[in-house]
C-alpha cells in the first residue's frame, strides 16, 4: 500500500477557478510531519508548507490553503483563483520515524500535475 | 545565502561508464539527502548524511552507487558501470538537524544513459 496517495494524477482548470489537490496518507505513528512541494516545469522542488501531526489548524497563505484532517488521514491543498503560474506538479510528502534507520524518513506521493489554462 | 546547487545539470553517458555528481548544500544545514526521480514519480530516497556521516542507505542504492560527504560540506554521488535503468533525475536536498525540518532541494542532475 502507498504511504502517500495523491488522488488526482492530473487536473486541468481554467484560470481563476479554484482547485483542490487531495492527499491521503497512511502511518501508525502518532508523531509525523506532512509537507507539500511544488515542482514547476523548470524542475526544482519548492517547499510550500510543513504540518506536524499535533496541529490540525488549517492554514492560509495568500491564494493557498491547506486542510489537515487526522480523522480521514488527509492533507488537502486548495489554490484559490488559480493562475497560469500555478501550473506545476505538486507533491505531498510524509515524514515519519524509521526505527530501523533511527531517523525520520520522507516519503513522497506520485504527484498531481496541475495545468491552468488561460 | 544561496540555495542548494548541483553540478552538472545534465549528463549523458554511455552504458558501462562511471559518472559522478556533486551537491553543495545550504551552508548552515547539517543534513544532506540524495533522491532519485523518474518520470511521473515522486522523488525516492537514496541516502542521507548528518555532517560527514552517512546514516542511512535505501535498498535502491545498489553496490554500484556510492556517496560521500568528506568534510561535512559538499557531497558526491558516484555511479559505477552505469546501466540504462539508471537514467533519472538525481536530486540533492539539505535541511537543518532533525527529520521534521523541511528539506530544500537543488535543481537536480538529469542523467541519460545511452
Amino acid at each position: 500500500a502507498q504511504k502517500v496517495t495523491q488522488v488526482q494524477t492530473e487536473i486541468s482548470v481554467v484560470e481563476k477557478e479554484d482547485v483542490t489537490l487531495d492527499c491521503v496518507y497512511e502511518t501508525r505513528d502518532t508523531t509525523y510531519y506532512l509537507f507539500w512541494y511544488k515542482q514547476p516545469p523548470s524542475g526544482e522542488l519548492v517547499f510550500l508548507i510543513r504540518r506536524n501531526s499535533f496541529d490540525e489548524q488549517n492554514e492560509i497563505s495568500g491564494r493557498y490553503s491547506w486542510n489537515f484532517q487526522k480523522s480521514t488521514s488527509s492533507f488537502n491543498f486548495t489554490i484559490t483563483a488559480s493562475q497560469v503560474v500555478d501550473s506545476a506538479v505538486y507533491f505531498c510528502a510524509l515524514s515519519e520515524w524509521n526505527s530501523g534507520a533511527g531517523s525520520y524518513q520522507l516519503t513522497f506521493g506520485k504527484g498531481t500535475k496541475l495545468s491552468v489554462i488561460p | 545565502d544561496t540555495g542548494v546547487s548541483q553540478d552538472p545539470r545534465h549528463k549523458i553517458t554511455k552504458r558501462g561508464q562511471n559518472v559522478t555528481f556533486r551537491c553543495d548544500p545550504i551552508s548552515e544545514h547539517n543534513r544532506l539527502y540524495w533522491y532519485r526521480q523518474t518520470l511521473g514519480q515522486g522523488p525516492e530516497f537514496l541516502t542521507y548524511f548528518q555532517n560527514e556521516a552517512q546514516l542511512e542507505k535505501s535498498r535502491l542504492l545498489s553496490d554500484r552507487f556510492s556517496a560521500e560527504r568528506p568534510k561535512g560540506s559538499f557531497s558526491t554521488l558516484e555511479i559505477q558501470r552505469t546501466e540504462q535503468g539508471d537514467s533519472a533525475m538525481y536530486l540533492c536536498a539539505s535541511s537543518k538537524d532533525g527529520g521534521y525540518y523541511e528539506q530544500y532541494f537543488g535543481p537536480g542532475t538529469r542523467l541519460t544513459v545511452t
